[in-house]
């Protein structure tokens, strides 16, 4: 079975300028989650999604959005980047939405902003 | 969010057992405790999680004490591949299901 893929792998912007990312779950996975890695602030998490609908949210600005398809692949969005946005940006899917479940991590997105 | 402690760092020998320690003594009845980890350069990978009995899977074994305030992840055998940042995090059943990760127990293992 295909693991979380994440496209791109790595990417380089400059401030001001828009970015999505893009995240394709393990083949039966109905929820996503996005997470933001740094090193002064660690993992965090964004959002979570599952049958289309966003089920959580973490405590970041409305520049970070993101969705779901209906064949469970999820994008997240970026605008007007800023400096402090250059992370490893980390996917997850799992099959469902109970607390028991385990996530699976692609390998993440790796963002700079210059 | 109910909090975890671990250790920043620990040592350990190839080969030889490692128990991982952690603290969650405001740790509510329906809380689930997980165990990620993140080797270098990847993203973090499922360990193990319980709720009250001790598990056991082909990674690792949890012990949890029986009031719940505290957990240990067990490596049988460390390996070099086993080096990595260790998180325990706790899980709610309800409201927001998303792992809080903390800082987590970086271990290095010693050939």
């Amino acid at each position: 079975k295909a693991g979380v893929t994440q496209t791109p792998r790595y990417l380089i912007k400059t401030r001001g300028q828009q970015v999505t990312l893009s995240c394709s779950p393990i083949s039966g996975h109905r929820s996503v989650s996005w997470y933001q890695q740094t090193p002064g602030q660690g993992l965090q998490f964004l959002f979570e999604y599952f049958s289309e609908t966003q089920r959580n949210k973490g405590n970041f600005p409305g520049r970070f959005s993101g969705r779901q398809f209906s064949n469970s692949r999820s994008e997240m969005n970026v605008s007007t980047l800023e400096l402090g946005d250059s992370a490893l940006y980390l996917c997850a899917s799992s099959f469902g939405l109970a607390v028991y479940n385990e996530q699976f991590f692609g390998p993440g997105t790796r963002l700079t902003v210059l | 969010d109910a909090k975890t402690t671990q250790p920043n760092s620990m040592e350990s020998n190839e080969e030889e057992p490692v128990h991982l320690p952690c603290n969650h003594s405001t740790i509510s009845g329906t809380d689930y405790i997980h165990w990620y980890r993140q080797l270098p350069s990847q993203g973090p990978e499922y360990v193990i999680h319980g709720l009250t009995s001790n598990v056991n899977n082909r990674m690792a074994s949890l012990a949890i004490a029986e009031d719940r305030k505290s957990s240990t992840l067990i490596l049988h055998r460390a390996t070099l591949r086993d080096a990595a940042v260790y998180y325990c995090i706790l899980r709610e059943d309800t409201g927001r299901r998303a792992l809080t990760f903390g800082s987590g127990t970086r271990l290095q293992v010693q050939p």
